[in-house]
Formats: C-alpha cells, structure tokens, sequence
C-alpha cells in the first residue's frame, strides 16, 4: 500500500464548476501538507501549504486538512480551462527541510 | 519564491553513457533534493543534497548510479551513470526558501526530461 493516495482521474468538469480533489495518507507523522499544480512538460508549481488540521483559503483555491481522518482537500471554485492540468498532493514530517512524498496526481480537465 | 533553472532542460542519450544535469538557484538554500518523475507516474525523492556534506539517498537510488555534487549554497548537480533506458524519466530539482527553510515551500525547477536509447 501506498503512504500517499490519490485518485488518477481523470477529472472532467465544465468551466465555472467547483472541482474537488482528495488524498488518504497512511503515516501519522505526517504534519504539512501541500498541493501542487503541473502543466504538461513542467516542473510542479505549488498552490497551497497547511501545517497540520484545518482550512485555509487562498483566492480561489481551499485546502483542508482533516489529520484524524488522514484525509486532505483541494477545492478550486468557478474553474477555468487554464485550471485543466494534473494536480499532486504532497506531505511531510518536518517543513521545507524535510522530503516530499507525493500523491499519484489527479488529471483534471475543465471543458469550456 | 525561489526561482530554480536546470540545464539542459532535454536530452536523447546513448545506453551505457552519463548524463550531468545541473540545477542553480536564485537564492542561498541550506538543501536542495533531487526527485524522478517517470512516465505517467508520479515524484519519487533520489537524494538530499546539503551543501558541504555528502548526500542522502532513498532507498533504491545508490551514490554510484546517481553522484551528486552540492558545491556552495545556489547549485547542485545530478550525474546519471551508465544510463539504460528505464532511466528515462523526468530529472528535478527542488529547495526550500532561505538557508533557514520555511514551511512548506518546497519550489521545484522546470526538469530535464531525459530519454536513453
């Protein structure tokens, strides 16, 4: 079993829907975790960073973290085509410091 | 954010040659981390390059296949030896802010996309 799932996709919404994307992690010590965005051919970009339980918001963009459930949350609002890309979430014991273990990715897709 | 390069951003290689692919950053970052994207798949950690000392390497990556240098606090190198073609994948680096490290904000470079025939 994997530390870190996720849902392949892909994910097809239409423009203007809200597009949820989810991860289920096994390990406990897990205490940051991050969503990242990547193009086709690009390195990934990241969107979000929580440190352990909670909601944060940033533009369109929400986070949650729910660490009793070891379950996490990206959710993009009034999605655009410029959102269509696969999407990878990333945890870690420590902060910046420590090494990332990643998600498969979800492929989203946003039809016009 | 840290602004990362690489070089070169793609290569096609030979079976049996080596590949050294270079990663510079904008900023002085106490670590630096190499990671492999292959094929559809998702990032899997190689090293941690700290600078002035040797690197970390996960499991199922050895110093011999990937030698990594970590010569001051804005570049590292990722050599990949005698090369085969399940090698090919996506090369990337990565780094946390300030030489202090801050929360979260691991940033990645834009990759070298490597391909061995």
């Amino acid at each position: 079993q994997k530390e870190v799932e996720q849902d392949p996709g892909p994910l097809s919404v239409p423009e203007g829907a809200i597009v949820s994307l989810n991860c289920t992690y096994s390990n406990s010590a897990f205490q940051y975790f991050m969503w990242y965005r990547q193009y086709s051919r690009k390195g990934p970009e990241l969107l979000m960073y929580t440190y352990s339980s909670g909601n944060k918001e940033d533009g369109r963009f929400t986070a949650q973290v729910d660490k009793s459930s070891k379950y996490i949350s990206l959710f993009i609002r009034d999605s655009q085509p410029s959102d269509s890309a696969t999407y990878l979430c990333a945890m870690s014991v420590g902060a910046a410091g420590n090494k990332l273990t990643f998600g498969g990715g979800t492929r989203v897709l946003v039809k016009p | 954010s840290a602004v990362i390069s690489q070089k070169p951003s793609r290569d096609i290689c030979q079976r049996g040659t080596s590949l050294t692919i270079q990663c510079q950053v904008d900023s002085q970052v106490t670590m630096m981390f190499w990671y492999r994207q292959q094929p559809g798949q998702s990032l899997t950690l190689i090293a941690t390059a700290n600078q002035g000392s040797e690197a970390t390497y996960e499991s199922g990556f050895v110093i011999d296949k990937f030698p990594i240098s970590r010569p001051n606090l804005t570049f590292s190198t990722l050599t990949v030896s005698n090369m085969s073609p399940e090698d090919s994948s996506i090369y990337l680096c990565s780094t946390g802010t300030g030489t202090s490290g801050r929360l979260g904000t691991q940033y990645f470079g834009p990759g070298t996309r490597l391909t061995v025939l």
